[in-house]
């Protein structure tokens, strides 16, 4: 069973930096990965996707990189901002043993960042 | 606007009242699927459906249903409720392909009394 960690759970920051999340995941046979933002209460907004065979992926300030091999993924943002607090999800889709997927995304339990100016 | 849409956003109900939470996707995706997120579990996929009548049990099956005749609907069933499934509820779609991922709707946070 397809399980996913995030680390750390909490992060706080102040303004300008520039920080990492960590996401893990034990089965290496990965369909594709995404990182999205979730705002208290709210719904999830994908950041990213990297498909299985990238390494990695660039929008604006952020980058999420992925190796299969570990299992890792990280996110990387770039000059930190106090509009990027939020909880930040990693989930993986696994691959079937036909090389697609049933579509089912695994979710790790999210990093919480604080960014304060 | 490519979107999901879910109704109700908000909903309070009683024990065993059945109800009924709609999902609709513009985007004429194959996938979809209904997650519910409660504090320290997570996000836990309840069902999905691959395309129009394929559907199968995710992690949380129990005392939900579904059906998806067509490709934009995908509503989940609460036959009887119980205070165990207040939560925040969320369906998502995406195509088929590497190349894309899920969209979630803006979520349904459902109480039951």
């Amino acid at each position: 069973k397809q399980e996913v960690t995030q680390i750390p759970a909490a992060l706080s920051v102040p303004e300008g930096e520039n920080l990492v999340l960590n996401c893990s995941f034990t089965d290496s046979a990965i369909y594709n990965l995404q990182w999205f933002r979730q705002d208290p209460g709210k719904g999830l907004t994908s950041l990213l996707l990297i498909q299985s065979s990238q390494r990695e992926q660039t929008s604006g300030r952020l980058n999420a990189s992925l190796d299969k091999s570990s299992g890792r993924s990280t996110l990387y943002i770039a000059a930190s901002q106090p509009g990027d607090s939020a909880t930040y999800l990693c989930a993986v889709t696994l691959a079937n043993a036909g090389g697609t997927s049933y579509g089912k995304l695994t979710f790790g339990q999210g990093t919480i960042l604080t960014v304060h100016p | 606007e490519a979107q999901v849409t879910q109704n109700p956003r908000y909903l309070i109900t009683v024990t065993g009242k059945k109800l009924t939470v709609t999902c609709s996707q513009n985007m004429n995706h194959e996938y979809m699927s209904w997650y519910r997120q409660d504090p320290g579990l997570g996000l836990r996929q309840i069902y999905y459906s691959m395309n129009v009548e394929v559907t199968d049990k995710g992690d949380v099956p129990e005392g939900y249903k579904v059906s998806r005749k067509e490709k934009r609907n995908f509503p989940l069933i609460l036959e009887s409720p119980s205070p165990n499934q207040t939560s925040l509820y969320f369906c998502a779609s995406k195509a088929g392909g590497f190349g894309y991922g899920y969209t979630f709707g803006s979520g349904t946070r459902l109480t039951v009394v």
